[in-house]
């Protein structure tokens, strides 16, 4: 199984401010899924990222809050952008091989 | 888009019993149906997944059932153990795993000793 890493870890961050979060992969994949898990809820798909194109971003999510690049085979950002409360979140990246894995996942806090 | 429903949300059973967890999708063209267990504080982790050429899949204590007429598959835990405590999360893909995953609700399962 492919082995993903995430940083930061956690951070807490300013409303209004921006964080980037950094997905690694120890294999090339084709597709990086970057995920949003609320406290206590289940998990949702943010968007997709194949690498040479566009990020796919699923209904209620836009790049202008969450853009996302993808610049290689083996790595993603996703960054969350002028933060609010309702942002603190754990953001998990995942990937594309014969089943899909997550990375350790990111807690972010907003205050 | 898909829509997972499942049930139920808590489920408390006595260790050595077993648990069954259900999850329904709304989407016919959904091909792939991954469980996740995810502990306190950790990652979502695959227990098991099942696609839509087969009905059945067991690995040791837990196993998953596929409809595909009715759209609903199911998780199976025997001889629940403590360390089974968890939240169990159902998904669904059109992808075969290629694609993004849409997930159920979560199922906080309680194994009383």
């Amino acid at each position: 199984s492919a082995v993903i890493s995430q940083k930061p870890s956690r951070d807490i961050c300013q409303r209004g401010t921006s964080l980037t979060i950094q997905c690694q992969v120890d294999s090339q994949v084709t597709m990086m899924f970057w995920y949003r898990q609320q406290p206590g809820q289940s998990l949702t798909l943010i968007a997709t990222a194949n690498q040479g194109s566009e990020a796919t971003y699923e209904s209620g999510f836009v790049i202008d809050k969450f853009p996302i690049s993808r610049p290689n085979l083996t790595f993603s950002t996703l960054t969350v952008s002028n933060m609010s409360p309702e942002d603190s979140s754990i953001y998990l990246c995942s990937v594309d091989t014969v089943e899909q894995f997550f990375g350790p996942g990111t807690r972010l806090t907003v205050l | 888009g898909e829509n997972v429903e499942q049930h139920p949300s808590t489920l408390s059973v006595q260790e050595g019993d077993s648990a069954v967890i259900k999850c329904t999708y709304s989407d016919s063209a959904s091909n792939y149906f991954p469980w996740y267990k995810q502990e306190l504080g950790k990652r979502p982790q695959l227990i098991i997944d099942i696609r839509s050429n087969v009905g059945e899949k067991k690995d040791q204590r837990i196993a998953v059932t596929l409809n595909k007429t009715a759209k609903h598959f199911s998780l199976h835990i025997t001889e629940t153990q403590p360390e089974d405590s968890a939240v169990y999360f159902c998904a669904a893909s059109t992808g075969g795993g290629a694609d993004g995953l849409t997930f159920g609700k979560g199922t906080h399962l309680i194994i009383q000793p």
